[in-house]
């Protein structure tokens, strides 16, 4: 089944201590990315990557690290996480097809994520 | 500046009736894509509907519909007979052509009643 898929999907923490949000997709997409959701502002993205070791800054990408070593995985890293950053997380990946106008972008389940 | 515009932040519909769900947007490049996702209460982000700018023709999908004005700049998202699945938060979404960076509006609730 194609899809994408996010680790953990829940997860309380403390201030400071770090922690990796996994995704993964199997459906061979070059384009990946994350974004978070909060009420009443939508959906931010906070990095992408075109592809493997290709990556840029989103609108927030304050306080997030990204790596993409292969193609299909595309962590998030807080390495030193605040309330702030308490949210809902969404991983997305898709295709970047040559002429093709725009590719629709898929998405894994969420990450809730708390930081007390 | 704020690129998507979703100015329901809620509607009620009966069930088996049609409802629009209004959305406008902002651009100036001439390639773009529309895109429509439902988000249910377990939270998962759907995928239902695109547009594209030089797509002469309305998008459709099941009873999903996409009302493409384009002089006007509204994408507004046609649910027909209305479910009470249907019940979710919906997200209009906007892509410049090439930059691979999906903008989001802030999303209509919609409620079906029974």
């Amino acid at each position: 089944e194609a899809q994408v898929t996010q680790n953990p999907r829940y997860l309380i923490t403390v201030t400071g201590k770090k922690l990796t949000v996994t995704c993964s997709q199997n459906m061979n997409h070059e384009y990946m990315s994350w974004y978070r959701q909060d009420p009443g502002l939508g959906l931010r993205q906070i990095y992408y990557s075109m592809n493997v070791e290709v990556t840029d800054k989103g609108d927030v990408p304050e306080g997030y690290k990204v790596s993409r070593k292969e193609k299909r995985n595309f962590p998030l890293i807080l390495e030193s996480p605040s309330p702030n950053q308490t949210s809902l997380y969404f991983c997305a990946s898709s295709f970047i097809t040559p002429g093709l106008l725009t590719d629709t972008q898929y998405f894994g389940p969420g990450t809730r994520l708390t930081v007390l | 500046a704020q690129k998507i515009t979703q100015t329901q932040p809620g509607m009620f519909v009966q069930e088996k009736e049609a409802v629009t769900l209004d959305c406008t947007y902002d651009t100036s490049d001439p390639s773009y894509g529309l895109f429509w996702y439902k988000q249910p209460s377990s939270g998962e982000m759907i995928f239902l509907i695109y547009q594209g700018s030089y797509d002469q023709q309305n998008a459709t999908e099941g009873r999903y519909s996409l009302n493409f004005q384009k002089a006007r700049k509204s994408a507004n998202l046609v649910i027909s007979a209305s479910q009470l699945g249907d019940s979710a938060m919906y997200f209009c979404a906007m892509m410049e052509g090439g930059s691979e960076k999906l903008v989001f509006g802030k999303g209509t609730k919609l409620t079906v009643n029974p």
